[in-house]
Formats: structure tokens, sequence, C-alpha cells
């Protein structure tokens, strides 16, 4: 049973591109999270998602930001027109439906470090 | 809001010998979880130990324990008989209890480096 699998690992842009990051949560959970890494930070929560639905997005910056959780296939964070402070990185975590009142962890990917230079 | 602070950004360990890891949080909550996670330079987040605020038994994981003082808002882990594998980034996370909740805050981390 895969873990959450998230690509690319590293992706570089150039200033004013567009990055795209891939999550596919574990088999059979429906909720992913996305969360941020800054150097030497914590992570921090930017958005929740459920199959075609935004729950939760008070995390996220408000422009150049989405995320996407579709019916079929991965979710995605893109960030549009990337400048150098979106250096981080990025992180997806999934959970079952039912994880919100059993307090189990979620389980995290490996993170996708993206670069802007 | 809920805060969660670990003062110690980097820790030293020989090898065999105990590590503990401090870490404080703040909330006005009384229903919540507490988690420490290992982050090894793979950046693979792992769960390493969880704590319910209403146990008063402090979790235990096979070398690993934690110390919750839930008065003093304190959640610190222990390593015992640490080895090589055991060096990472340490995350003390928060997380609320109530039914639907799922954001997790996390502490800055603490780098726990073992000596040979």
């Amino acid at each position: 049973n895969a873990g959450v699998m998230q690509n690319p690992r590293h992706l570089v842009r150039r200033r004013g591109q567009e990055a795209r990051l891939r999550c596919s949560p574990v088999k059979g959970h429906s909720h992913v999270y996305w969360y941020r890494q800054l150097p030497e930070e914590g992570l921090k929560f930017m958005v929740y998602l459920q199959k075609e639905n935004i729950i939760d997005e008070s995390g996220m910056p408000k422009e150049r930001f989405s995320a996407e959780f579709p019916k079929e296939g991965p979710s995605i964070l893109r960030i549009q027109q990337v400048v150098r402070g979106d250096s981080a990185a990025y992180f997806c975590a999934s959970s079952p439906p039912t994880q919100g009142s059993q307090g189990s962890g979620y389980t995290f990917g490996s993170g996708t470090r993206l670069t802007v230079v | 809001a809920q805060t969660v602070t670990q003062s110690q950004p980097e820790m030293s360990v020989q090898e065999a010998e105990t590590v503990t890891l401090s870490c404080t949080y703040d909330t006005s909550e009384s229903d919540y979880y507490l988690f420490w996670y290992k982050q090894p330079p793979s950046r693979q987040m792992i769960l390493v130990i969880r704590q319910e605020a209403y146990k008063q038994q402090n979790a235990t994981e096979n070398r690993f324990s934690v110390n919750f003082q839930k008065a003093a808002k304190s959640f610190s882990l222990k390593i015992s008989d640490s080895q090589l594998g055991d060096a990472a980034m340490y995350f003390c996370a928060y997380r609320s209890g109530g039914r639907g909740t799922y954001k997790y805050i996390f502490g800055t981390g603490t780098r726990l480096k073992v000596l040979a």
C-alpha cells in the first residue's frame, strides 16, 4: 500500500514561471492537506481539500496560489508567476474521512522542494 | 490562537545515551492532541509518537517516550539508547481535538545530532 506520493521531488523555476506540484494520496484517503515549510521553519497549513471541494484555504496566499483535488487524478498545488519568496518545501498529507475525530496522525508525503531562481 | 514553541534549535547526544527534546504549547482548549514528528534528510515526515490530552499516562513507543505536563503545557520527547539513525529534525505539533478539526500547528523544530 503506497504512501502519499508527491512529484516532482525537486522543482526549479525561474521568476515569473508557473509551478505545478502533484500529490497522490494514500489509496482510500479522500482528504488532502497542503503545508509549506520555509527554510529553518516548521510546516504551516495552506489548504484542505476533499474530492472536488476546497474545504479550507485560509493558509494560502490570496494571489497566485490555487489548489484542486479533482474527482480523478492527483491533487495539484499551482503557483503562478513564482517569486523567490515561494522557494520552500511543499508537503502534502492525506487522511481517511474519519481521521478528524480520531486524532491519528496524517500520512505525509516526502515533499516537493521548489527553488525559484 | 494556539502556538507551539521549541526552544532548542539544535541538540547533540552521544550514541547509546539519552536525550530530551523540549516543547511547550499554548492553548485555551481542553481537548487536543500532541505529536512528535521526525524529519530525516530525506524530508519524509515520520510520526514518532502522539498523546491525547485527556490521557494522563505518558505515551511510549519503544525507545521514545514523552513527558506530558498538561498544567504546564509542556510536551517533551525522551529518546533512550540513541542510535545514529535517530539523527534528524524533530517537530512538535498540536492539533485541536474537536470533531472536524484538522489543522496541525508545528514548532520550528530541533535538529538532533547523534555522535558516534
